[in-house]
């Protein structure tokens, strides 16, 4: 398995609160992936990064926003948290961008906004 | 413009019987096609890859699938189900770089496969 941990697993915070979700990896990746998992959308892409501090927005990246200081790691921030960001978010990893790359999977974190 | 159909959202059928998760994607170039797996309160793995050399694609687990471009679909099956291949499925296309210089995949909305005793 690719060597991905997201930290942490499980949280659950009140609205309007800062939150950070870390993503940490052991392949030397260049690409790295946000994506939130909700019932009946499959994955969708809130950020992305193809180097060090090189991020682009994804099609959900509203109220979100990613750092990435060292290739090992990428951080999701959710500056206040909202009931409609609940969700699972997973964090991927690929060597390439190209068509027949596929991309790995962390195991998730569950983050519930109460 | 790509996009994917997972045409089940939920399948059961009982250990021992063929699985068969059914998906159609629509691309605008020769895309490159996956079926990933996901276990409860676990990442996707995955399970195999087409990517424009033989149609006929085998994963891990007995799985394997079949790229037919004139139907546009990539069915994954398994000739017997075990009660541990019960997880949610997904089909994802990718077509490479979009234009933001990522690597555009489009998801499914997954299936569910329950595996009866």
């Amino acid at each position: 398995d690719a060597g991905i941990t997201q930290s942490p697993r499980h949280k659950v915070t009140e609205t309007g609160t800062p939150v950070t979700l870390r993503c940490h990896q052991t392949e030397n990746h260049r690409y790295m992936y946000w994506y939130r998992q909700d019932p009946g959308h499959g994955l969708r892409l809130i950020h992305y990064s193809y180097g060090v501090k090189d991020t682009d927005k994804g099609e959900v990246s509203d109220g979100y926003s990613v750092s990435r200081s060292k290739t090992e790691d990428f951080l999701l921030t959710l500056e206040s948290a909202t009931s409609s960001q609940t969700s699972v978010y997973f964090c991927a990893i690929s060597e390439w961008a190209i068509r027949n790359q596929p991309q790995h999977f962390g195991d998730g974190t569950r983050l519930s906004i109460l | 413009a790509q996009s994917v159909t997972q045409l089940d959202s939920h399948v059961s059928v009982s250990e021992g019987t063929p699985v068969l998760l059914r998906c159609n994607y629509s691309s605008s170039y020769s895309p490159s096609l996956f079926w990933y797996v996901q276990h409860p309160n676990k990442g996707l793995q995955l399970l195999l890859k087409y990517t424009s050399a033989a149609t006929l694609v085998k994963g891990i687990n007995g799985f394997e699938a079949e790229f037919k471009k004139s139907e546009t679909s990539f069915h994954l099956t398994k000739p017997s189900a075990h009660m541990s291949d019960a997880a949610e499925y997904f089909c994802v296309v990718s077509e490479g770089r979009g234009s933001g210089g990522y690597q555009k995949v489009t998801f499914g909305t997954g299936t569910k496969l329950q595996v009866i005793p």
